[in-house]
């Protein structure tokens, strides 16, 4: 099935850093989710997008809605140990009758102390 | 709420057998949907129901894998007969009707096929 583009595909940062991630796709999305996924768990959601250009705060955690609605980006600052985990976007399509959501490859983040 | 609850949470069997992974969604949810997801492939979505009923089922990949619903707070997802390839961590999630509503993932199943 259709997944969308992640980048990067991983990234090894030190604590304290900022990381910056995105995701990119042929189709247009209603909503923009991005969701965590610890070790052994299910992935989790972070952050929500309703609308094109949209910019939404959740702590230390920051996603826009790209003005296309064919992109978003999450900013995670001064990263701490328990980021660690693979971060997924995922594009939302919904008609009404269904709701159907698309997931981006996944970032893996590592932090180093 | 207790979330999806999903069982076994590991599950080893031999090539052949029969397998069948179960699902609790969290009540009130209309939408379930099974992923599986493997290093090389990510989350695939495999089947996805909606008020019990199968609306998608494209991404099942062979006749070997079945899914149920037989009312709103439970679906099994089995495999008959599995096969080493089979092996992944298989995940429920259900949903809310409507736009903006994410999913809410269960723990998952991690399925090894020897």
């Amino acid at each position: 099935g259709q997944q969308l583009n992640q980048s990067p595909q991983s990234m090894f940062i030190q604590e304290g850093e900022d990381v910056s991630m995105n995701c990119t796709s042929s189709s247009i999305f209603n909503t923009w989710l991005w969701y965590k996924q610890d070790p052994g768990e299910g992935p989790v959601l972070l952050i929500a997008l309703y609308k094109a250009g949209e910019l939404t705060s959740n702590g230390r955690l920051t996603a826009q809605f790209g003005i296309t609605r064919k992109d978003s980006f999450l900013n995670i600052s001064a990263s701490i140990p328990s980021d660690v985990g693979i971060y997924f976007c995922a594009g939302q399509t919904y008609t009404g009758t269904a709701s159907k959501l698309t997931f981006g490859t996944g970032t893996r983040l590592q932090v180093t102390l | 709420d207790a979330g999806v609850i999903q069982s076994p949470r590991h599950e080893v069997t031999e090539m052949g057998q029969e397998v069948t992974l179960r699902c609790k969604p969290i009540s009130g949810h209309d939408y379930l949907f099974w992923y599986r997801q493997t290093m090389m492939r990510g989350l695939e979505l495999l089947i996805y129901f909606n008020n019990n009923v199968p609306i998608d089922d494209s991404g099942m990949p062979e006749d070997r894998f079945s899914a149920k619903m037989p009312n709103a707070s439970f679906s099994t997802l089995k495999i008959q007969p599995s096969e080493p390839r089979d092996s992944a961590v298989y995940f429920c999630a259900s949903s809310l009707l409507g736009q903006g509503h994410g999913y809410t993932f269960g723990s998952g199943t991690r399925l090894t096929v020897v």
